[in-house]
């Protein structure tokens, strides 16, 4: 199967602090991987997409200095909440696909971030 | 860019009923179209994909139809049960662009 991996699943944080998340691949190569915010009762909503390697393509009205995005190797992304404030308290999750134009996404568990 | 209206927002059936749930999109270049179970705060789950070279594709007691012309494809639950209570969530995809979701159906099995 295709595994994705997340952490933490959960992190409480101060406002104004800054919070890393981790998406890995444990099973294959991710050439791209994506991150979503969802908030409750919601759909996901795409933030990024980031290819190894290169520098990530934002979705308009996201704010590229303050989620931060690196995707250093073909099984690893991780996504900064730089400054995180109460607004920023979401679940957010990363999915990874195989090859540029693979199909299937293979989703993390989620990360639940609330700021106080 | 690609729009996915998602129908009905939730949906009750009683155990052994059968559910459908539709789904709309806008870009006919799209070809991929997933269909994802999610329970309350875990992951999305792929529960049947179709591609658009295929108008139905089934799985037990899942089936997924798509009509390329009207732009809309569907998913079909039949005998449900409990355990099938989730909110289900339809995406479109084409070429290298990215999933677009629909909007997600709640969907209530009772026994």
């Amino acid at each position: 199967g295709a595994v994705v991996s997340q952490h933490p699943s959960r992190v409480i944080c101060k406002s104004g602090t800054s919070v890393k998340i981790e998406c890995r691949s444990l099973d294959f190569q991710a050439t791209t991987m994506f991150w979503y915010r969802q908030f409750p009762k919601q759909s996901l909503m795409l933030m990024a997409t980031s290819n190894e390697g290169s520098k990530a393509t934002y979705e308009q009205g996201v704010e590229k200095d303050k989620f931060l995005i690196n995707h250093a190797s073909l099984t690893l992304s991780t996504l900064t909440v730089t400054s995180a404030h109460p607004e920023d308290s979401s679940f957010y999750i990363c999915s990874a696909s195989r090859g540029l134009a693979g199909d299937e996404q293979f989703f993390g568990p989620g990360t639940r971030l609330t700021v106080l | 860019g690609e729009n996915v209206e998602q129908h009905p927002s939730t949906l009750s059936v009683q155990e052994g009923d059968s559910a459908v749930i539709k789904c709309t999109y806008s870009d006919s270049a799209s070809n991929y179209f997933p269909w994802y179970k999610q329970e309350l705060g875990k992951r999305p789950q792929l529960i049947i994909d179709i591609r658009s070279n295929v108008g139905e594709k089934k799985d037990q007691r899942i089936a997924v139809t798509l009509n390329k012309t009207a732009k809309h494809f569907s998913l079909h639950i039949t005998e449900t049960q409990p355990e099938d209570s989730a909110v289900y969530f339809c995406a479109a995809k084409g070429g290298y662009s990215t999933l677009t979701f629909g909007k997600g159906t709640m969907l209530l099995v009772s026994p």
